[in-house]
C-alpha cells in the first residue's frame, strides 16, 4: 500500500534561518506531489507542484523554493525565513494516470513556527 | 476550476445525520465533484467525489441534483469524530489541474 511521509512534525526557526521540510511516498511510482500551506485561521493554498523528477511548478511567489531530486521525494525549502512563513505545511501526492479522478493524500503535516 | 459555495458552520447532535449542502452553478460538464475534510491539525482526507450520479462509500453519501448545480454531502450517523472543516471542491476530470481549497463548511458534532 502506499504511505506519504512528512516530517518533521513541529518546527520552531528563528527569522532569517534556512528551512528544510522533506516529504516521501512510498508505494507507488511516478506520483503527482503538492506542497501546501496553511497560516493560522486561514485556507489551504497551494505553493508548488511537480508531475515528474526536476519539474516544479510554483503557483504562489514567495519566499519558499521546491526541488523534486528523487522520483518519490519532494523538498520545500527557504534560505531565510520571514516570520510570514508560520504556518502549517502539508504534502499530498496523487497518482500520475492522466485524469484527475483519483483523489490526494496528504500527509501529516510540519507546523512551522518562526520566532 | 468551478467555484463552490458552503455554508460557514453547521451543527449536528451525534447520531444522527449530516446534511452538508455546497452550491456550483457554474460547474461543466466535464468537472467532477470532491469533498475532503480536515480535522483540527491534520492533513485533509479524501472523502469521495462524483461526476453525476449518486454516489456512497463507507465513509458518507454524494447526492448531485440533475442539473449539477449543487450537492449534497450525508454522513448517515455522525459522531464526534466527525468534527472537522468539510471542502467541496470542484475540478476537471483530466488534465494536471490542482486541487484548490475555499473556506469550507465547519460541521461540529454535539453529544
Amino acid at each position: 500500500s502506499q504511505t506519504i511521509h512528512q516530517w518533521p512534525a513541529t518546527l520552531v526557526q528563528p527569522v532569517g534561518s534556512p528551512l528544510s521540510l522533506e516529504c516521501t511516498v512510498e508505494g507507488t511510482s511516478n506520483p503527482n506531489l503538492y506542497w501546501y500551506r496553511q497560516a493560522a485561521g486561514r485556507g489551504l493554498q497551494l505553493l508548488f507542484y511537480s508531475v515528474g523528477i526536476g519539474q516544479i511548478s510554483s503557483e504562489v511567489p514567495q519566499n519558499l523554493s521546491a526541488s523534486r531530486p528523487q522520483d518519490r521525494q519532494f523538498i520545500l525549502s527557504s534560505k531565510k525565513l520571514l516570520l510570514s512563513d508560520s504556518g502549517f505545511y502539508l504534502c499530498a501526492w496523487r497518482p500520475d494516470r492522466g485524469e484527475t479522478n483519483y483523489g490526494y493524500t496528504f500527509g501529516s503535516g510540519t507546523r512551522l513556527t518562526v520566532v | 476550476d468551478a467555484k463552490t459555495t458552503q455554508p460557514p458552520s453547521m451543527d449536528c447532535a451525534e447520531g444522527r445525520a449530516a446534511n452538508l449542502p455546497c452550491n456550483h452553478s457554474t460547474i461543466s460538464g466535464n468537472e467532477y465533484v470532491y469533498w475532503y475534510r480536515q480535522i483540527h491539525s491534520q492533513g485533509p482526507q479524501y472523502i469521495i467525489h462524483g461526476l453525476k450520479n449518486n454516489e456512497t462509500n463507507e465513509m458518507a453519501s454524494l447526492i448531485i441534483t440533475e442539473d449539477r448545480k449543487s450537492s449534497t454531502l450525508i454522513l448517515p450517523h455522525a459522531t464526534l469524530r466527525d468534527t472537522a472543516v468539510y471542502y467541496c471542491i470542484v475540478r476537471v476530470a483530466f488534465g494536471y489541474s490542482t486541487l484548490t481549497f475555499g473556506k469550507g463548511t465547519m460541521l461540529l458534532v454535539s453529544p
